[in-house]
């Protein structure tokens, strides 16, 4: 049965650092492994999606990362901004079900 | 072309009552997904549906809860004789085609408060 797991539960940075949040999952049998942001009381975005025959992603200043062998993923943001903070969840696609972490509450302090 | 609509995006329902919650899935779309987000919890599948059939229930609450996807219409998720552990957001989903691998959508939520 795949379990993902997401530490930190939380995490608190000034402005302007980088930092890695990080994902790990049981089962290495993936198709793909997404990572979403959420805001307080509001839906989910998409952010970025790794192919299980892939390595990492990137989009602007997040860059994810995927090491099936190890069951690890993490993700990369540079440079942080104020308008980083929310929730961010990871979540491994594993026969047509999302497996999803709990998530990990970022605080970046201006 | 429009995402996935979710309605009602808020729903307040007293105990004993039913709750309905709408998704329509994006166009061209004919898999539709549904997810629970229980307070302070990760999300959890609960159903996935093609038109006119139920693939998979296995995250579905035994008893008081349906759901459906009608060759016309949008998927409805039904709650019936709701309770205050109800209370979460659903979130609903589609894509094209089914199975894993494929890129789903999800529509920004149904937030759910049992009274």
């Amino acid at each position: 049965k795949q379990e993902v797991t997401q530490i930190p539960a939380a995490l608190s940075v000034p402005e302007g650092e980088n930092l890695v949040l990080n994902c790990s999952f049981t089962d290495s049998a993936i198709y793909n492994l997404q990572w979403f942001r959420q805001d307080p009381g509001k839906g989910l975005t998409s952010l970025l999606l790794i192919q299980s025959s892939q390595r990492e992603q990137t989009s602007g200043r997040l860059n994810a990362s995927l090491d099936k062998s190890s069951g690890r993923s993490t993700l990369y943001i540079a440079a942080s901004q104020p308008g980083d903070s929310a929730t961010y969840l990871c979540a491994a696609d594993s026969n047509y079900q999302l497996i999803w972490g709990a998530g990990t509450k970022l605080i970046i302090k201006p | 072309n429009a995402g996935v609509m979710q309605n009602p995006r808020h729903l307040v329902r007293r105990r004993g009552q039913e709750a309905r919650l709408r998704c329509s899935p994006m166009k061209g779309h004919s898999h539709v997904y549904w997810y629970r987000q229980l307070p302070e919890e990760g999300l959890k599948f609960m159903v996935y549906l093609q038109k006119e059939n139920i693939i998979d229930e296995s995250g579905m609450p035994k008893e008081r809860f349906s759901a459906e996807f009608p060759k016309e219409g949008p998927s409805i998720l039904r709650i019936q004789q709701v309770v205050r552990g109800d209370s979460a957001a659903y979130f609903c989903a589609s894509s094209t085609t089914g199975g894993s691998g494929n890129t789903i959508y999800f529509g920004e939520g149904s937030w759910l408060t049992v009274v």
